[in-house]
């Protein structure tokens, strides 16, 4: 069973990058039968998509966040990452890892981590 | 975008009753819809896909229903392991720009 495994600075100053790394247990990152995601939840919000990639590094990403967020594979790790550069406190959430099982669900999230939280202050 | 609309926002049922949570999509999403289950201090957990499918390991009191704009998830006996809040996601567009709903708490009256 594919089990995900966020970890990351806990705050991060205004202006800056946001970098996150999601770990995968039980199962390989490269493997196709996957897609890898983040989602963010505000303190007592709803849920944001921020974007997915797939194994092979093709990507999409959320059209309301612009061009700041990043997401890349490391194979030799196993692990997935997320860069958002330019964070605001509107940025402030929690941030979860989220796997698709692509002949499954389709493009619903049936796998997720705990979820770490990310502040943005001065 | 597709905006995702939930009602109501916080349900209050008793034990053993039926709890029944409506989500509307802003445009026809067909059965691109899924629910999701998520309990105080933890991740959210896929309950429902394909707007009737259960997800794996999900008990049968938990079932969805409905296609295009609007969607239920019924809950037929609950239990007091079912308080929680409950998000619906379209994930119909492509590219990907995938939405959800604020949610719908339940409360164990």
């Amino acid at each position: 069973q594919v089990q995900l495994q966020e970890s990351g600075p806990g705050l991060v100053r205004p202006s800056q990058t946001l970098s996150l790394t999601c770990s995968v247990s039980g199962g390989s990152v490269s493997s196709a039968s996957f897609f890898w995601n983040w989602i963010r939840q505000p303190a007592g919000g709803g849920l944001e998509w921020i974007g997915r990639v797939y194994s092979g590094g093709i990507t999409y990403y959320n059209p309301s966040l612009k061009s700041r967020p990043t997401i890349s594979v490391d194979t030799s790790k196993n692990q997935f990452s997320l860069r958002l550069t330019s964070v605001t406190a509107a940025d402030t959430a929690i941030y979860y890892c989220a796997g698709q099982t692509i002949v499954v669900v389709n493009n619903a999230f049936d796998i997720w981590g705990q979820g770490t939280v990310v502040r943005v202050s001065s | 975008e597709i905006m995702m609309t939930q009602s109501p926002a916080t349900l209050s049922v008793s034990p053993g009753e039926r709890a029944t949570l409506s989500c509307r999509a802003s445009q026809s999403v067909g059965n691109d819809l899924a629910w999701y289950q998520q309990k105080p201090g933890q991740a959210p957990r896929l309950l429902v896909y394909g707007a009737s499918t259960r997800a794996s390991g999900i008990p049968a009191r938990f079932s969805g229903s409905g296609s295009g704009t609007e969607f239920t998830l019924t809950i037929s006996s609950l239990q007091s392991e079912d308080l929680a809040v409950y998000y619906c996601q379209q994930y119909v567009t492509w590219p990907p720009a995938w939405t959800f709903g604020l949610g719908t708490k339940v409360e164990i009256k």
